[in-house]
């Protein structure tokens, strides 16, 4: 079935450096990405939605100069958290559809800010 | 805004154990409803949708009935296996393809 694979699958960084996730179809055409973050014992929180070609659409209270997201092509979007501090640590998960079938999830991110 | 609440983890039951995960919404509107699981360290995947009021979704043994006047989409199973550990998510659509998570609840 549809893949969606998600890189790296946990990162460590030191606060002020920024941190790139990838996230990428394998084989369909990615029309629309989404990104959510879940901190712990807590549910998945949509931070934003990524159309190809177009600015993401973030979520009330998302910093969108902090996540910055990009979705140049088909079958990849990039979210950079930037100058990282240790409230960003966290898991992130992305998923991805071509409006044709249900949403398919990457396996996340662990993010840990020291 | 919408929200689901889901019965906080983790549950811990025998084999062969009948299985009830609650999970309640509050949404405006006649939202679709999902449960996703989430095997270790793997991605989230689709267990099981219901679109409208009165529909049952069911899949690998999984049910649950979209209840409206109780705003529930209780997820229950009649025998669990090992197999089955995993954390479950209670969803609901806001617009297409556009998700609304509960907490999760872990099944051991």
């Amino acid at each position: 079935g549809a893949v969606v694979s998600q890189h790296p699958s946990w990162v460590i960084c030191k606060s002020g450096t920024s941190v790139k996730i990838e996230c990428r179809s394998l084989d369909f055409q990615a029309t629309t990405m989404f990104w959510y973050r879940q901190f712990p014992k807590q549910s998945l929180m949509l931070m934003a939605t990524s159309n190809e070609g177009s600015k993401a659409t973030y979520e009330q209270g998302v910093e969108k100069d902090k996540f910055l997201i990009n979705h140049a092509s088909l079958t990849l979007s990039t979210l950079t958290v930037t100058s990282a501090h240790p409230e960003d640590s966290s898991f992130y998960i992305c998923s991805a559809t071509d409006h044709n079938s249900p949403l398919h999830f990457g396996n996340g991110t662990r993010l840990t800010v020291t | 805004g919408n929200s689901v609440t889901q019965m906080e983890g983790p549950v811990t039951l025998s084999e062969e154990a009948f299985l009830t995960i609650n999970c309640t919404y509050t949404a405006t509107g006649y939202p679709s409803l999902f449960w996703y699981v989430q095997y270790p360290g793997e991605g989230l995947q689709l267990l099981l949708k219901a679109t409208k009021a009165d529909d049952k979704g069911s899949n690998k043994g999984f049910e649950a009935t979209y209840r409206k006047e109780t705003t529930s989409f209780h997820l229950e199973k009649g025998s669990v296996q090992v197999s089955d550990s995993a954390v479950y998510f209670c969803a609901l659509s806001e617009g297409f393809q556009k998700l609304v998570f509960g907490t999760g609840t872990r099944l051991l």
